[in-house]
């Protein structure tokens, strides 16, 4: 099977950056993906890793590293409406198109 | 924003009683997928579709059948709701070819 490890809050000053962690357990890997998800809202796709490294994609950057098992979501410039939780996601065993999330890391920006 | 629409919204039901959520896609994205989001849980996937009348389960199918007749429907049945199937239930969709899943709206169901 395949697991997830995140904190489950995180609080942040705006202006910040914030760095969310995720340990995950799986018998194969296709990559590590980043969700973003408002209270009473869909989650929406933030990030995607297949290989080692760091994907910028404006304020947020996704770091993996594959032999460690280990990625990270940064947040920079944090927002007021950063304010959301935020879950990582893993592509692996038991096919290519199912996706374990984790248990999700709320964020709270405070002024 | 991908068109995927779930209905109904909302629906409070009785235990025992059959209930069928729908999700609806005009992205004509191949594959599509049911979870669940409770609180402490995460999204846990309970059926996905490959294609039509190509689906596979989750790791928290029972209890739960689905049907995929188009491209655009996908419907997930409780053949007899249970209180542990009270939930936010997601639609979600995506192309082979990508990464990202595109969420629907979410129906919010209560099994009293």
């Amino acid at each position: 099977g395949q697991s997830l490890e995140q904190p489950s809050e995180v609080t942040a000053v705006e202006g910040a950056i914030v760095q969310i962690n995720c340990t995950y357990q799986t018998s194969g890997f296709y990559g590590l993906s980043w969700y973003q998800q408002h209270d009473g809202g869909a989650p929406t796709f933030l990030s995607y890793n297949a290989l080692d490294g760091l994907e910028e994609t404006g304020r947020f950057s996704s770091f993996l590293s594959r032999s460690d098992s280990y990625g990270y979501l940064l947040l920079q410039e944090l927002q007021m409406k950063d304010s959301a939780s935020y879950f990582c996601a893993v592509r692996g065993s038991g096919g290519y198109q199912k996706v374990t999330f984790g248990t999700g890391t709320k964020l709270q920006v405070i002024p | 924003d991908a068109g995927i629409t779930q209905s109904p919204r909302h629906k409070v039901t009785e235990t025992g009683t059959p209930v069928t959520l729908r999700c609806h896609q005009t992205e004509n994205h191949r594959y599509m997928y049911w979870y669940r989001q409770d609180p402490g849980h995460g999204l846990r996937l309970i059926h996905y579709s490959y294609g039509v009348k190509d689906t596979d389960k989750g790791e928290v199918s029972d209890g739960y059948s689905v049907s995929r007749s188009k491209t655009e429907d996908f419907l997930l049945t409780l053949e007899s709701a249970t209180s542990s199937q009270t939930s936010v239930y997601f639609c979600a969709i995506s192309e082979e070819e990508y990464n990202e899943q595109f969420f629907g709206p979410g129906t919010r169901l209560t099994v009293l």
